[in-house]
């Protein structure tokens, strides 16, 4: 099993561009999670989905947009970077609310 | 919301002595406290978790105590080892749908 796999793994955008980050897991987790880590800081979570066609606003949803239209994949869509954006992007899976969430290995993003 | 805080923010012991970490939080109907270890460049991972009906919990050198009434948690590592050395995270929770709340991170670092 691959767990929780991310791609890109590093990207460098410039204001105003677009990108989509996409987050793949292979253990049937119904609950999915985007997340942002900025130095010096815990992770805050971005949007969430706890199923295949529903997604939800996390603390941060701002300039982001998400989709699952498959139950193994959630993508995390910037329409207009901001160099606000600027972070590391985590992408987490878990079965239920009292269950583990894995961590997939996380998305540099740098907005110039 | 959930106000999270975690000390100390930076943690150096030397091999083989003991560490911990505290946390406190605001919301009294949080019910499940687990922690996260982040090492450098990659995702959190779950190390160890508690419920509200247990007051402690211990996994090999690790361990959690809960005190529910003075609302704070505290994650115990004895017999530290360089391997140990990494960011820890306290989330309780959990929100809705198993959303969790980061604490800002402690910054562990073992010397041989």
């Amino acid at each position: 099993n691959a767990g929780v796999t991310q791609t890109p793994k590093f990207r460098v955008l410039k204001t105003g561009q677009s990108m989509t980050l996409l987050c793949a897991q292979d253990m049937n987790h119904e609950y999915m999670y985007w997340y942002r880590q900025d130095p010096g800081m815990g992770l805050r979570l971005i949007h969430y989905s706890v199923g295949e066609g529903t997604t939800a606003k996390g603390e941060v949803p701002d300039g982001y947009n998400v989709s699952r239209l498959k139950k193994q994949n959630f993508l995390l869509g910037l329409e207009s970077a901001a160099p606000s954006q600027t972070s590391v992007y985590f992408c987490a899976s878990s079965r239920g609310t009292y269950n583990e969430q894995f961590f997939g290995p996380g998305t540099r993003l740098t907005v110039l | 919301g959930e106000n999270v805080e975690q000390h100390p923010s930076t943690l150096s012991v030397q091999e083989g002595d003991s560490a911990v970490i505290k946390c406190t939080y605001s919301d009294s109907a949080s019910n499940y406290f687990p922690w996260y270890k982040q090492e450098l460049g990659k995702g959190p991972q779950l190390i160890i978790d508690i419920r509200s009906n247990v007051g402690e919990k211990k996994d090999q050198r690790i361990a959690v105590t809960l005190n529910k009434t003075a609302k704070h948690f505290s994650l115990h590592i004895t017999e530290t080892q360089p391997e140990d050395s990494a960011v820890y995270f306290c989330c309780p929770g959990p929100g809705s749908y198993g959303k969790l709340t980061f604490g800002q991170g402690t910054i562990l670092t073992v010397h041989p």
